[in-house]
């Protein structure tokens, strides 16, 4: 059961334009969904969260838009950039009486490339 | 600071043999927990320990174990090897739960 998806396996964005990532959820209870990006062998970073109480968060070149209506959430990047190129996955917290804290679920990552 | 330290970066068992898995969390941290991320399915919740207690546990089998110490350094052990349990293993620590998650690189197990 995979309760968060990212359908999008790979994008291709050129230099200096938007990249759009998507991800949607099933679990209602999740309230905090974060982003990571991930170069190979290395460990995921974190870039950037989102609170469910919220339905925008921006941080210099990226953005989260969180649609929970929806149960969908995205990351803007603008511009996008050579060294932006990585597997970027999204990962979901659900609140389930602050028993949680240290469980995120993640979906299967997209594949940025962005060529010069 | 110094990150987090997962050791070895690399290991090659034989399927039916155990192996212990090291991390090492960033000073003051008290949460660590625990991913197995495979090809096409991203990064699955192993477990979580918060001061030396396992807080939260993923679905997997009971040969998937893990402790934490006093320290806070964590261990996870994994017995009778199959080949699924090829993997890159995670480690990831943090003060206050995943808003401040900060991953080591890993350890890649192969399993022969």
């Amino acid at each position: 059961d995979q309760q968060v998806k990212q359908n999008s396996p790979s994008l291709s964005v050129q230099e200096g334009r938007i990249s759009i990532l998507n991800c949607d959820y099933t679990n209602s209870m999740f309230d905090y969904f974060l982003w990571y990006k991930k170069y190979p062998a290395e460990g995921p970073t974190f870039l950037i969260s989102i609170s469910s109480i919220k339905d925008k968060n921006e941080d210099g070149r990226f953005t989260v838009f969180l649609n929970k209506s929806a149960k969908h959430l995205s990351l803007h990047i603008v511009p996008s950039q050579p060294g932006d190129s990585a597997v970027y996955f999204c990962a979901a917290r659900a609140n389930a009486g602050g028993t949680s804290y240290g469980k995120l679920t993640f979906g299967q990552g997209t594949i940025l490339t962005v060529h010069p | 600071k110094a990150g987090v330290t997962q050791t070895p970066r690399y290991l090659i068992k034989t399927r039916g043999q155990q192996v212990t898995l090291s991390c090492s969390p960033i000073s003051g941290h008290r949460s660590v927990s625990w991913y197995q991320q495979t090809p096409g399915q991203g990064l699955q919740f192993l477990f979580e320990y918060f001061s030396e207690t396992q807080r939260n546990k993923g679905n997997f089998p009971g040969r998937f174990s893990g402790r934490q110490f006093s320290n806070s350094r964590s261990e996870m052990n994994v017995s009778t090897l199959e080949l699924g349990d090829s993997a890159l293993y995670l480690c990831a620590s943090s003060l206050l739960g995943p808003r401040g998650y900060t991953f080591g690189s890993g350890t890649r197990l192969t399993v022969v």
